[in-house]
């Protein structure tokens, strides 16, 4: 079965931090990979996919993400994170169809 | 709009009634799905169209939760004799091109509608 499993369940960190959320995803077969963010109040909105190619993708806000298939991992990384940064994020995988992980909610402190 | 649009925003309902939620894709887009959030979770698929076609149906929780899209844009999820694990965020997305299986394009999502049942 298809499972998408984020880490990390509420990150705290101050402003020039640097950020790493885990996403680790379970499917045997080729998949497109997504994270998405939720700004309070705000939709989801993407930030950043990666379909195939070089395995570092690199999104907006300064946000990017890497692949290894070899551990089916997929997290999302920025060096230094701002308050505007506080969000919901959710790591996203479609193989056979769309599951998204529980999400992170990171919160960043002025 | 340039969005997805859901509609209403809120909605408050008695155990037993039966609710209609609406989605608004982004013109020209052939894929749209329904998500069910809970609290703290992420989005649950529920259900995805291409164009008219409802293609899959199998994340619907009960034969209580419907879905439509006549005209292959506007859509509805009707969810009858609402129950009160059925209060959650739904969530629409749409996408540009088909292919859920095979989708490579990010999905557009809405705002959702915060369903509450009393």
């Amino acid at each position: 079965a298809q499972s998408v499993s984020q880490h990390n369940h509420h990150v705290i960190l101050s402003e020039a931090a640097s950020l790493e959320l885990g996403c680790n995803y379970s499917y045997g077969g080729t998949v497109n990979l997504f994270w998405y963010v939720q700004y309070p109040g705000q939709h989801l909105q993407l930030l950043l996919k990666y379909f195939s190619g070089d395995p570092l993708v690199k999104g907006i806000k300064g946000f990017e993400a890497e692949f290894i298939k070899s551990k089916f991992s997929f997290n999302l990384r920025k060096p230094s994170v701002q308050w505007s940064d506080t969000a919901e994020y959710f790591c996203a995988v479609n193989g056979y169809d769309m599951r998204f992980g529980a999400g992170t909610r990171l919160t960043v402190k002025p | 709009g340039a969005g997805v649009s859901q509609s209403p925003r809120y909605k408050v309902a008695k155990r037993g009634q039966d609710v209609a939620l609406r989605c608004d894709p982004i013109s020209g887009h052939v894929s749209l799905f329904w998500y069910q959030q809970a609290l703290g979770q992420g989005p649950e698929f529920l259900t995805y169209f291409q164009n008219e076609a409802q293609l899959d149906k199998s994340g619907l929780p009960s034969d209580r939760f419907f879905a439509e899209r006549p005209e292959g844009s506007v859509s509805t999820l009707k969810i009858q004799r609402t129950q009160q694990e059925d209060s959650a965020v739904y969530l629409c997305a749409s996408s540009l091109i088909e292919g859920r299986v095979r989708g490579n394009q990010p999905q557009h999502f809405g705002d959702g509608t915060r369903l509450s049942i009393l």
